[in-house]
């Protein structure tokens, strides 16, 4: 069946360092993947996106990284910043449904510490 | 920059009742949402809604639930004798398109069932 999960529940850094996010998912058929934060109480928003054709895809300040061959997914976050605490989401799509619904992931929480 | 609004932000409801979420998804969209999210844990998808149908559903949305869209803006979900555990964040959301697109979420309503 199919399933997007998150190897670390929680992560917590440094301001100015770098963040990495992992995600892991099960589901072959898998093409469109977005990577969603979620601050305290409000819903989920866009960060950055990849289809399947992709290994690496860049917006400001963060980077994902796809690899089909392990269905692993990363998001890197650079010089990361107190507002950037949230819980972060991997979410999966696929082709092949009516729908173009998401399925989501576990999420990870970022802490930044100051 | 538009975005989808979700009303009321907080609901309180006793067993049984019915209870009417509503939503007003961005303007030029085309596909529509609801999600759950239980305190603390991932965000679940419930059913899509494109060209005034649904597109799919999961097994969360059974026959107390159904989702309406009454006119050209707004988007309903309805639970029509609410159980203790649907107490729950839901988020509506919205895409432009049916695959290769992020979705944009509202910012939920709590719905509290005592």
């Amino acid at each position: 069946g199919e399933s997007v999960g998150l190897h670390l529940p929680t992560l917590s850094v440094q301001e100015g360092d770098n963040s990495i996010i992992n995600c892991a998912y099960s589901n072959s058929a898998s093409d469109y993947f977005i990577w969603y934060k979620q601050e305290s109480g409000k819903g989920p928003q866009f960060i950055i996106d990849i289809r399947s054709n992709m290994d690496k895809r860049q917006g400001q300040r963060v980077t994902v990284l796809l690899n089909k061959t392990v269905k692993h997914l990363s998001l890197q976050i650079a010089a990361t910043q107190p507002g950037d605490s949230a819980v972060y989401f991997c979410a999966e799509n696929t082709l092949n449904t009516n729908a173009g619904k998401s399925t989501f992931g576990d999420g990870t929480t970022l802490t930044v510490k100051p | 920059e538009p975005e989808v609004t979700q009303t009321p932000s907080h609901q309180v409801t006793q067993m049984g009742q019915e209870v009417i979420l509503r939503c007003v998804p961005i303007s030029n969209h085309l596909y529509f949402y609801w999600y759950r999210q239980i305190l603390g844990q991932k965000v679940e998808f419930l059913v899509s809604f494109y060209n005034n149908e649904i597109s799919e559903k999961s097994e969360i949305f059974d026959d107390q639930f159904s989702v309406e869209r009454p006119d050209g803006s707004n988007f309903t979900l309805k639970i029509r004798s609410t159980k203790l555990e649907d107490s729950a964040m839901y988020f509506c959301a919205s895409s432009v398109g049916r695959a290769n697109s992020p979705l944009h979420f509202g910012n939920g309503t709590r719905l509290t069932v005592t």
